[in-house]
């Protein structure tokens, strides 16, 4: 079965500092791993995704990933992290059944900004 | 451009009462839709899927129900509601063999 696992309950950085936010896989298969962002009372918004190609994903708001096979990881990161960056973190990865998608989530990671 | 209409946003229901939550997709045919809730500000679970009208498909046995009238709408049910059934539901879609989901703004169920 897919699953991927976030070990950190939340992460704490100042404005400014380069962010990281863990994830591990377990997959049978090539991965399909997925990075959301989920703000307080809202739906998940999609920030990148890794199929194949380059192990440096480039996504929205600055954001990126590094997929790493050996790991078995996918952290998001970034550079500079904004106070607006604060919120929750989810990674997922995909399984196919047939023509349907279904989406495995990690337990979410909390990033917190502070100025 | 593909649209996903969740409502309401927020609800209060008693214990006991009926539920019904509605999801909408526009500006797509076919698509995958799926039902989580989100306890306590955290985990996602699927409660339901579906491939196509009145195919449904249960991922945990629970007290909710999930229908599927037409193409692009997927109501999220109940008949009595309990108090453990206060959650954060999103509804989401995706394209057939699509590469990701869309969520809907999520509805945030009190049961009091």
């Amino acid at each position: 079965a897919q699953s991927v696992a976030q070990p950190e309950d939340q992460v704490n950085v100042a404005e400014g500092n380069p962010l990281t936010v863990k994830c591990t896989y377990s997959v049978s298969g090539n991965p399909y791993l997925f990075w959301y962002v989920q703000y307080p009372n809202r739906g998940l918004q999609f920030l990148l995704k890794y199929i194949t190609g380059d192990n440096l994903v480039k996504g929205s708001y600055g954001f990126e990933a590094e997929f790493n096979k050996s790991q078995t990881s996918f952290h998001l990161k970034k550079p500079s992290a904004l106070v607006s960056d604060s919120a929750l973190y989810f990674c997922a990865v995909r399984d196919m059944v047939g023509n349907f998608n279904k989406f495995y989530f990690g337990s979410g990671t909390k990033l917190n900004v502070k100025p | 451009s593909q649209t996903i209409h969740q409502w309401p946003a927020t609800l209060v229901q008693p214990v006991g009462s009926p539920l019904s939550l509605e999801c909408t997709v526009e500006g797509t045919s076919n698509p995958n839709l799926y039902w989580y809730r989100q306890a306590a500000g955290r985990g996602l679970q699927l409660l339901f899927y579906s491939i196509g009208i009145d195919q449904i498909s249960s991922e945990v046995p629970q007290n909710l129900s999930a229908s599927r009238p037409q193409d692009r709408q997927f109501i999220l049910s109940s008949k009595k509601l309990l108090l453990s059934d206060s959650g954060f539901y999103l509804c989401a879609w995706s394209a057939r063999q699509g590469e990701g989901y869309t969520f809907g703004s999520g509805t945030r169920l009190t049961v009091v």
